[in-house]
């Protein structure tokens, strides 16, 4: 079965730079959630997207933007990256109708430096 | 309560042992309660997704309970064996198109 795909797996970038994470959400999944891990923290909400529309903002920093497009697949911007910013990123997708879970990609490995 | 939490934090136990943990989460607006199992170096699991008061699910030797008026879940295991050894965390939901917000989560350690 399809799962949630991310893209790249690993990234390194330097203070200051910009970082764009990529994810394809599973077939008719309608909503697309973001979440950043950092070491030894539990995953915290950025935002989420259903129908290609913020559905939702958590604690996502004014220096990171994200949007989802007409072909469902979601992209997460992140500019003047901090060393702070280094984390796990999940992309997770779900279908709104009914009590659906959410399906996660491997993650995404931001190490900024 | 406000947010999602999770109890306890950390557990060790005997291969074999039956063991249990605690989610609370806010009883107003309640939509769902999900569990997820997250392992080392994987990316989180589903487990249930439960939405009606007194609900009870069962996965082979995992189980879980929900009590929306009081806003509490139970995970338990059966039996633990090493492969259980994982994070499990818990997650609410207030409405089907609102955001999932995780608690803490649990790391359960199975000794051989």
């Amino acid at each position: 079965a399809a799962g949630v795909i991310q893209s790249p797996r690993h990234l390194i970038k330097e203070k200051r730079e910009t970082a764009t994470l990529k994810c394809y959400p599973i077939p008719r999944h309608d909503t697309v959630y973001w979440y950043q891990q950092g070491p030894g923290q539990d995953p915290q909400f950025l935002i989420s997207f259903y129908e290609k529309m913020q559905s939702d903002k958590g604690s996502i920093p004014d220096r990171f933007s994200a949007q989802q497009f007409s072909d469902y697949h979601s992209e997460l911007n992140m500019s003047s990256l901090e060393l702070g910013d280094s984390a796990l990123y999940f992309c997770a997708s779900r279908e709104v109708s009914g009590a659906s879970p959410l399906h996660f990609g491997n993650g995404t490995r931001l190490t900024v430096t | 309560i406000l947010n999602v939490e999770q109890s306890p934090q950390s557990l060790h136990v005997q291969e074999g042992d039956s063991t249990n943990f605690t989610c609370s989460f806010p009883s107003s607006n309640f939509y769902a309660l999900h569990w997820y199992r997250w392992e080392t170096a994987k990316s989180p699991e589903a487990l249930f997704v439960m939405t009606l008061n007194g609900d009870e699910k069962k996965k082979g030797r995992i189980s879980a309970t929900l009590n929306t008026k009081e806003g509490y879940s139970y995970l338990y295991i059966k039996g633990s064996q090493p492969e259980d050894s994982a994070t499990y965390l818990c997650a609410s939901m207030k409405t089907s198109y609102d955001k999932v917000i995780f608690g803490p989560g649990t790391s359960l350690s199975v000794i051989p």
